[in-house]
């Protein structure tokens, strides 16, 4: 199958400080990629679809100032968390839709951060 | 919300066939029904998709009911690296007209 990678795939940084994720597809093209968190003991929860040369658009609840989104090549998308807190240490997953293909969504293996 | 109900766990003997059931009643005819599997901390790995015939491949087979109203993931033959979470998604194809809705899924434990 396709591969999605995610870098860094941990990270801890201090509060108050940015964080960047980036989500690359690997053998496949990618004009829509998701975003995703999950936090422990619970299912992974929608952040925003990133689509490449326009906004992203965010599920409701999502701040777009505090979690930031570019998708500006068809195969890379990435994700700043803005000024992070404890409360936003999480597993972040991104997946991206082959858009050649079959349409189907590939995950990438997810980035740990943890804010101190 | 999730479009689907699953047991939050189950066990299964190394070996044996397990089998995870989902119901979807209120899917529409133009919605697939998704199996992912998540082993811990890892993104969600693909298991198979159909519409409304029993499809297999070589992880697993899926068997829908003719009213579509539910549907049984299978594993043939259990193995300890099968143990993960498994959901059940129904979504229009690939997602197209937006994202998949990930539920609780099924804790799937492998036992030896």
């Amino acid at each position: 199958g396709a591969v999605v990678s995610q870098h860094p795939s941990r990270v801890i940084c201090k509060s108050g400080t940015s964080v960047k994720i980036e989500c690359r597809s690997l053998d496949f093209q990618a004009t829509t990629m998701f975003w995703y968190r999950q936090f422990p003991k619970q299912s992974l929860m929608l952040m925003a679809t990133s689509n490449e040369g326009s906004k992203a658009t965010y599920e409701q609840g999502v701040e777009k100032d505090k979690f930031l989104i570019n998708h500006a090549s068809l195969t890379l998308s990435t994700l700043t968390v803005t000024s992070a807190h404890p409360e936003d240490s999480s597993f972040y997953i991104c997946s991206a839709r082959d858009s050649r293909g079959s349409d189907e969504q590939f995950f990438g293996p997810g980035t740990r951060l943890t804010v101190l | 919300d999730a479009k689907t109900t699953q047991p939050p766990s189950m066990d299964c003997a190394e070996g044996r066939a397990a089998n995870l059931p989902c119901n979807h009643s209120t899917i529409s005819g133009n919605e697939y029904v998704y199996w992912y599997r998540q082993i811990h901390s890892q993104g969600p790995q693909y298991i198979i998709h159909g519409l409304k015939n029993n499809e297999t491949n070589e992880m697993a087979s899926l068997i829908i009911t003719e009213d579509r109203k539910s549907s049984t993931l299978i594993l043939p033959h259990a193995t300890l690296r099968d143990t993960a979470v498994y959901y059940c998604i129904v979504s229009t194809y690939g997602g197209s007209q937006g994202n998949l809705i990930f539920g609780k899924g099924t804790k799937l434990s492998v036992k030896p």
